[in-house]
């Protein structure tokens, strides 16, 4: 099975700051990894799809990149609405499995 | 609207099993997987399970394999999930999502909250 790690699990950061969050696969997933966001008592919303594709909505701050084992999620300004867990996913292959995400808070 | 809708909340006994459903609207039902993530309360998510409609074909992770039984009836659009020999670390928000317009799961439903206690 393909274990995914994310880094770091916990982050403060500021309004308008730029950040980055790391997943890494134990084995290369091409670029089928996901990239979700999750508030409190919420299913998790999709936010990246094929390591780089922003979901339709999502606002421009948001992207991601990386294939085979390391990817990245960057918000290149904060805003108060993207303190939030995050978490990416494979699906490479079955079983499919997250990271074990990364709770963005407000510094 | 594409949406999927979960049953309600469950309060179940260890060793007590529980079937949670998905019902699916919006959309053709048997052209997408049906994928279950479970949430440990303050814990991340869990990939579970996944069922393709249109065969009824399973996907399981390990650890659910031979505890875990996903059905689905097609001519209601809805997917089940039924969890047996439920124990405490079982009690959880279970999800279900759909890979609809994109790889990933953009479509989830709210969420069951299942709740295990004696």
């Amino acid at each position: 099975d393909i274990q995914m790690t994310q880094s770091p699990s916990t982050l403060s950061a500021s309004v308008g700051d730029r950040v980055t969050i790391t997943c890494r696969a134990s084995q290369s997933v091409s670029t089928w990894l996901a990239w979700y966001q999750q508030k409190p008592g919420k299913p998790p919303k999709l936010l990246i799809y094929k390591a780089s594709t922003l979901e339709s909505g999502v606002p421009s701050r948001f992207s991601g990149s990386g294939s085979g084992t390391e990817f990245t999620l960057t918000i290149s300004s904060l805003q108060p609405d993207d303190f939030a867990t995050y978490y990416c996913q494979h699906y490479n292959s079955f079983p499919y499995s997250f990271g074990q995400g990364t709770k963005l808070e407000i510094k | 609207q594409v949406q999927l809708v979960q049953s309600g909340a469950e309060v179940k006994k260890p060793g007590a099993s529980v079937k949670v459903s998905c019902r699916a609207s919006g959309y053709t039902f048997i052209g997408y997987d049906i994928h279950w993530v479970r949430q440990a309360p303050g814990q991340g998510l869990e990939w579970m399970a996944s069922i393709i409609p249109n065969t009824a074909g399973a996907k399981f992770a390990q650890k659910f394999q031979g505890r875990v039984t996903m059905t689905r009836d097609t001519s209601i659009s809805t997917a089940y999930m039924e969890l047996n020999n439920l124990g405490s670390d079982d009690t959880a928000v279970y999800y279900c999502a759909t890979p609809y317009q994109r790889d990933g799961f953009d479509i989830w439903g709210p969420g069951t909250l299942v709740t295990v206690s004696s």
